[in-house]
């Protein structure tokens, strides 16, 4: 089995300052991560995946997050943020060989001016 | 290219009532996946289909949820005897063929609320 935590819920921040959001996960075999962005009224969009090799991944719009091993990490950071980031951010695993994907209930990230 | 689309976007029912969500997936996407996601939460699993047959059906929470997918396109979920507690937003996703890792395409979503 698989779990994902997502250990804040919110998340405030103002324009222009650096952010972390926060994803541990369990599992008793490989994985892939996701990390998906949620807009209002909107559908989930990928941000960036990590399948193998490097374990520092850059996705859109300027997030980037770092796979860590040995402490089932997979935080997403950005040096900047802008007002259009603030949205529902969630972290998904993936089995590598099933097709189902297990999500974390989510971040609010909020960019304040 | 048009993305996963979902109908409807919103379906008020009452307790007990009957109701179908429909899921479009991008053309040429092999495996369709369908998750619920209650409010404040992150989606749950529900049932998973490559082609025609359903690959993974363990998350759907009892039998009166069954969902369909008999020409390997389009999908059906559907809901008997609807409960206040099936009140969620039900996504649909899909997955190109031919490829080692299962990157899912979103669709916007079917809001359902039971009264």
């Amino acid at each position: 089995a698989q779990s994902v935590t997502q250990l804040d819920s919110q998340v405030p921040v103002f324009e222009e300052a650096p952010v972390e959001l926060r994803c541990n996960y369990s599992s008793s075999v490989s994985v892939y991560l996701f990390w998906y962005v949620q807009y209002p009224n909107q559908g989930l969009q990928l941000l960036l995946k990590y399948l193998s090799g490097s374990t520092l991944v850059k996705g859109i719009n300027g997030f980037e997050a770092e796979f860590n091993k040995s402490q089932t990490s997979f935080h997403l950071r950005k040096p900047s943020v802008h007002i259009s980031d603030t949205a529902e951010y969630f972290c998904a695993v993936c089995h590598t060989n099933a097709g189902k994907s297990t999500f974390g209930d989510g971040t609010t990230l909020t960019v304040k001016p | 290219g048009a993305g996963v689309s979902q109908t409807p976007s919103n379906k008020v029912t009452e307790k007990g009532k009957y109701v179908e969500l429909r899921c479009d997936p991008i053309s040429g996407h092999t495996a369709l996946y369908w998750y619920r996601q209650s409010l404040g939460q992150g989606p749950e699993f529900l049932i998973y289909f490559q082609g025609t047959g359903a690959a993974d059906d363990s998350g759907l929470p009892n039998d009166r949820f069954f969902a369909v997918r008999p020409e390997g396109s389009v999908s059906t979920l559907k809901i008997q005897r609807t409960e206040r507690g099936d009140s969620a937003v039900y996504l649909c996703a899909s997955s190109p063929p031919g490829v080692s890792y299962n990157e899912q395409f979103f669709g916007p979503g079917t809001r359902l609320t039971v009264l």
